[in-house]
């Protein structure tokens, strides 16, 4: 069975431009999480979703920060519009029930000149 | 006070050598508790979970301490292979926000 699958592995955008990431879940995995991982503020969490619905986006930074996610099988993680201090590493992660295990994608390298 | 802190780092150790690291976690209602291992330029990935019991997977063994609220781990006979950042994680409420650890760097020297 494929892992979480995540795309793009890189990107590299302008400021001011919008920037879409995408993760599709583990099939069956009920939970999907987005996180964020920079050297200063290490690995935060974003925002997660159960069944689809967002349950807690407290961790999302500001308003230009979007997510989605349409069915069970994909998110979206959008940036519009895209600035400098957006660059890290974001990870997409599902785990099948509460309080299990995540599993982590290979995770999209992210930079905003 | 962060939510999970654990010590950065990093430990150098020699081959053979045993490591521990700790972690303490801020909110006493935390439930579950894991150890993640992240590798350079990878994604975390689980090493094991943390049980009130205390749980051991070969050379690796987890201890729960909810009086003091730490988790620990301990690293026995360390590879060269063992290098990697350990990332600690509790959730903070009884639902299933998971907060990380900065993480500990370890180096085993050959």
């Amino acid at each position: 069975d494929a892992g979480v699958i995540q795309s793009p592995r890189h990107e590299v955008t302008e400021m001011g431009q919008e920037v879409t990431l995408r993760c599709k879940p583990i099939s069956g995995h009920d939970y999907l999480f987005w996180y964020r991982q920079t050297m200063m503020r290490g690995l935060e969490l974003l925002i997660y979703f159960n069944n689809n619905v967002p349950i807690d986006d407290s961790g999302m930074p500001e308003d230009r920060f979007s997510a989605k996610m349409p069915n069970a099988s994909f998110s979206t993680l959008k940036i519009q519009p895209s600035e400098p201090r957006d660059s890290a590493v974001y990870f997409c992660a599902s785990s099948p029930r509460v309080r299990e295990t995540q599993y982590f994608g290979p995770g999209t390298r992210l930079l905003v000149l | 006070r962060k939510e999970v802190e654990q010590d950065p780092g990093p430990f150098n150790v020699p081959e053979g050598a045993t490591v521990a690291f700790n972690c303490t976690y801020s909110n006493s209602a935390s439930q579950s508790f894991f150890w993640y291992r992240q590798d350079c330029r990878k994604e975390p990935k689980l090493l094991m979970s943390v049980y009130s019991s205390g749980n051991e997977d070969g050379r690796f063994t987890a201890q729960l301490n909810r009086a003091s609220q730490y988790i620990s781990l301990l690293i026995r006979d360390s590879k060269l292979s063992d290098s990697a950042t350990y990332l600690c994680v509790a959730d903070n409420t009884g639902g299933f926000k998971t907060i990380f650890g900065a993480g500990t760097r370890l180096f085993v020297k050959a």
